[in-house]
């Protein structure tokens, strides 16, 4: 079974600072990875998502992910943040061959960026 | 396009009752799925429906269950509640061919006194 974890619960940043946030994951085979983002009293959106490819994906809102797969990680990364990017962000995983399909989710990192 | 849509938003109820949550998937999409996020526990897997049939299940017990409609809606039946099923109930929709991402609803927050 894949499990994916999220290094950092809080992260607290002022506007303009640049944001990295980890995510690492478990599972030997193919994979797709996903970031979504939560803000506060809405639905999980899609931030981006890797299928294949180039690793160095781009999602909305300035937001960017590279997949390394020697360090099974698929780290989210933004060079400056503003302060409508406080919101909470998950990494989630599937399986593409196996029977699943869902989607397994890391614990989440809530962002603060103060302005 | 509509999104996915859940009702009802909040459902209040008490130990042992029944509870039914329902969705309706973005237009054209196949696949619904249905995730639990209580707190302390993260979001969790809990049922995956496609073509009307249920495609696989988490770790979760037998009174866990749903259906899905000849439209591709669904909905998620919870029987002899407990506390601890006191959480968000997720669902998410998507086509099912190829790869392709899961897009959420704003849930259904269930309480159980």
């Amino acid at each position: 079974a894949q499990s994916v974890s999220q290094h950092n619960h809080h992260v607290i940043l002022s506007e303009a600072a640049s944001l990295e946030l980890g995510c690492n994951y478990s599972y030997g085979g193919t994979v797709n990875l996903f970031w979504y983002v939560q803000y506060p009293g809405q639905h999980l959106q899609l931030l981006l998502k890797y299928f294949s490819g180039d690793p160095l994906v781009k999602g909305i809102k300035g937001f960017e992910a590279e997949f390394i797969k020697s360090k099974f990680s698929f780290n989210l990364r933004k060079p400056s943040v503003q302060w409508s990017d406080t919101a909470e962000y998950f990494c989630a995983v599937n399986a593409p061959n196996n029977a699943g399909n869902m989607l397994t989710f890391g614990g989440g990192t809530r962002l603060m960026v103060k302005p | 396009e509509a999104g996915v849509t859940q009702s009802p938003t909040h459902l209040i109820k008490t130990r042992g009752q029944q509870a039914t949550l329902r969705c309706s998937p973005i237009s054209g999409h196949t696949s619904v799925y249905w995730y639990q996020q209580a707190l302390g526990l993260g979001l969790q897997f809990l049922l995956w429906y496609d073509e009307g049939e249920e495609r696989n299940r988490g770790n979760f017990p037998p009174r866990f269950s749903g259906r899905q409609f000849p439209n591709y809606s669904s909905e998620l039946n919870v029987n002899a509640l407990e506390l601890e099923d006191s959480a968000l109930y997720l669902c998410a929709s998507s086509l099912y061919r190829g790869n392709q991402p899961q897009h959420f609803g704003d849930g259904t927050r269930l309480s159980i006194l």
